[in-house]
């Protein structure tokens, strides 16, 4: 079975704590995304990543932390200096192939800070 | 700064009815425009999509509208179906050769009533 992978699928913190994301894809896709999802605004990018070793800033990257070590994993870290960091997470790819603007998307992960 | 507005908010359609969702766009430079259907608690999945060369896009039920010189693009659901009930969200994109940034809308909560 092809697809993207993410894990958990609901997370709590407390306060202070970071957390890490998981987020795998067996697509062979080359690039990879962070997005928050929050009731009523969309989706927003965090970070992205087009190949190993090598990411960009979203446009609302603060308060968070990527790697992309493997071509199949890129992680995200939710740190304490998030203010907000409740919301739903979702993880993306893209092919290197003919459909290069088409995202596939992972089944999201909820993060509930107590 | 919101580059794609999307429009209504919520919809409420009968079984058989037309839902039609709009979008807004600013930069000229989008050169692809998908729209995904995310069911509550998955992540987003690609419906459908048109470049700006065509003016209409037909899939089964699901119809894109394109009008390159009002910036606007619309998404048309015929016979509305009760599992067609789901937030539908348009994207655009511009493609950089090697992986592309969508800039989504705010999304539109759709019902389909018996």
């Amino acid at each position: 079975d092809g697809g993207i992978t993410q894990s958990p699928k609901y997370l709590f913190r407390k306060e202070g704590q970071n957390v890490t994301l998981s987020c795998e894809q067996n697509l062979n896709h080359d690039a990879m995304y962070w997005y928050r999802q929050d009731p009523g605004q969309g989706l927003r990018l965090i970070y992205y990543s087009q190949i190993v070793n090598d990411f960009q800033k979203g446009d609302i990257a603060e308060g968070y932390s990527v790697s992309r070590e493997k071509k199949e994993s890129f992680p995200l870290t939710v740190t304490s200096a998030q203010k907000n960091p409740t919301a739903f997470y979702l993880c993306a790819s893209i092919g290197s192939g003919t459909r290069k603007d088409t995202q596939y998307f992972g089944p999201g992960t909820r993060l509930t800070v107590l | 700064q919101q580059q794609v507005k999307q429009s209504p908010q919520s919809l409420i359609v009968q079984k058989g009815g037309i839902s039609i969702i709009n979008c807004a766009y600013e930069n000229t430079a989008f050169d692809y425009f998908p729209w995904y259907q995310q069911f509550p608690g998955k992540g987003p999945a690609l419906l459908i999509a048109i470049r700006p060369d065509v003016s209409e896009k037909k899939e089964g039920r699901f119809t894109i509208s394109f009008n390159k010189s009002a910036k606007q693009f619309s998404l048309h659901i015929m016979d509305s179906q009760p599992g067609d009930s789901a937030t539908y969200f348009c994207a655009a994109t511009i493609n950089t050769g090697t992986a592309s940034k969508l800039t989504f809308g705010t999304g539109t909560r759709l019902q389909v009533t018996l």
